[in-house]
């Protein structure tokens, strides 16, 4: 199957700072990312759809100034959470469709994510 | 009403048992069917698809009835590795949603 890569793969952060996680699709041209968060032993919760060059839809309930998404590019998009809080600690997962694969979606490795 | 509806279990079974899932989906339009496995604070992995004739892979067969809009998966002679959740997606346009998986613990 696809690759797709995600950076950084465990991060602690203080309250009231930013972090940026990436998606890389390593094999294949990404015109379709989406970014999921997942708390533990729950269900994935899509927070946003992404397609290159056009501005994230984001799924109700999920604040798009809170959480930033970039896909600049068919292989990279980027999610900022920013002036994070301790609820916003969590797993948090990318995956990617395109080309060929457009009727599948292949996850990244997911970030986890615990704010301080 | 949501978009897919799965049993979330859990399941025990054991080992060398056969168990089913199945997951029901509301909009007819929908046009990919797929089974992922989750394993704890894992990503999803990409089991298998779903046609509409019906699929195999070894101990697993997946099937899909447009009718009743529901998928399944049936497990044959489980396997204590075969411990995970399994998640149902359905593909409807460019949006995928995802079941709430089924949590299944494979006993000795």
């Amino acid at each position: 199957g696809a690759v797709v890569s995600q950076h950084p793969s465990w991060v602690i952060c203080k309250s009231g700072t930013s972090v940026k996680i990436e998606c890389r699709s390593l094999d294949f041209q990404a015109t379709t990312m989406f970014w999921y968060r997942q708390f533990p032993k729950q269900s994935l919760m899509l927070m946003a759809t992404s397609n290159e060059g056009s501005k994230a839809t984001y799924e109700q309930g999920v604040e798009k100034d809170k959480f930033l998404i970039n896909h600049a590019s068919l292989t990279l998009s980027t999610l900022t959470v920013t002036s994070a809080h301790p609820e916003d600690s969590s797993f948090y997962i990318c995956s990617a469709s395109g080309g060929q694969l457009s009727y599948e979606q292949y996850f990244g490795p997911g970030t986890r994510l615990t704010v301080t | 009403r949501k978009e897919v509806e799965q049993d979330p279990g859990p399941f025990n079974v054991p080992e060398g048992a056969t168990v089913a899932f199945n997951c029901t989906y509301s909009n007819s339009a929908s046009q990919s069917f797929f089974w992922y496995r989750q394993d704890c604070r894992k990503e999803p992995k990409l089991l298998m698809s779903v046609y509409s004739s019906g699929n195999e892979d070894g101990r697993f067969t997946a099937q899909l009835n447009r009718a009743s809009q529901y998928i399944s998966l049936l497990i044959r002679d489980s396997k204590l590795s075969d411990s995970a959740t399994y998640l149902c997606v359905v593909n409807t346009g460019n949006q995928f949603y995802f079941g709430t998986g089924t949590s299944l613990t494979v006993i000795p």
